[in-house]
């Protein structure tokens, strides 16, 4: 079974200053991990995703996440935060291959950017 | 190209009635998939149309929810009766054959009373 924790359910971060949203995950096999954000009123949006190669991937709006094998983490971060990140943020896992592309999500993350 | 397309996007339903959910994937995309995020709670897979079959819909909470998808293109979730607890918002999301990457919907909010 596939399933990914984030930890925090919300993460306050002054405008400006750099930010981090946890992700850990457990998969048997290879990961595909992706970052999605929902808007207030709005849909999901794909962030960012990764599957093999760097272990930093950069993503939309400024936002890049590390892979780290060893940690089983997939952390999202961003240098400089802005008030329009504000919004909530999920983590999500599925195998690499096998045909199947069912993906799981994490519980999300609410971001909250203070001005 | 336009995107996943859901409505209505907020629906709300005394207990007992039937609603029904529909879902445009991006044309082309054969892969089709249904998620429920209830308050609080992590985004639940429901099910997966490849084409018009049901690839899998072990996420499915029971028989009061009914998923199809005709000649492969649009799809519909039809919730009936409905109960309190189906209250959240229904994701669709669409992807193109072997590849990984979601597109999602704005997704339908369902409110039941």
């Amino acid at each position: 079974a596939q399933s990914v924790a984030q930890p925090e359910d919300q993460v306050n971060v002054a405008e400006g200053n750099p930010l981090t949203v946890k992700c850990t995950y457990s998969v048997s096999g290879n990961p595909y991990l992706f970052w999605y954000v929902q808007y207030p009123n709005r849909g999901l949006q794909f962030l960012l995703k990764y599957i093999t190669g760097d272990n930093l991937v950069k993503g939309s709006y400024g936002f890049e996440a590390e892979f780290n094998k060893s940690q089983t983490s997939f952390h999202l971060k961003k240098p400089s935060a802005l008030v329009s990140d504000s919004a909530l943020y999920f983590c999500a896992v599925r195998v690499i291959g096998g045909g199947y592309q069912k993906v799981t999500f994490g519980i999300g993350t609410k971001l909250q950017v203070i001005p | 190209e336009a995107g996943v397309t859901q409505f209505p996007s907020h629906s709300v339903i005394e207990k007992g009635q039937t609603v029904t959910l529909r879902c445009d994937p991006i044309s082309g995309h054969d892969n089709l998939y249904w998620y429920r995020r209830v308050m609080g709670k992590e985004i639940k897979f429901l099910l997966h149309f490849v084409k018009e079959s049901k690839q899998d819909e072990s996420g499915m909470p029971n028989n009061r929810f009914l998923a199809e998808r005709t000649g492969g293109t649009y799809s519909t979730l039809k919730v009936q009766p409905a109960e309190l607890e189906d209250s959240g918002v229904y994701f669709c999301a669409s992807s193109p054959r072997d590849r990984g990457g979601y597109t999602f919907g704005s997704g339908t909010r369902l409110t039941v009373v």
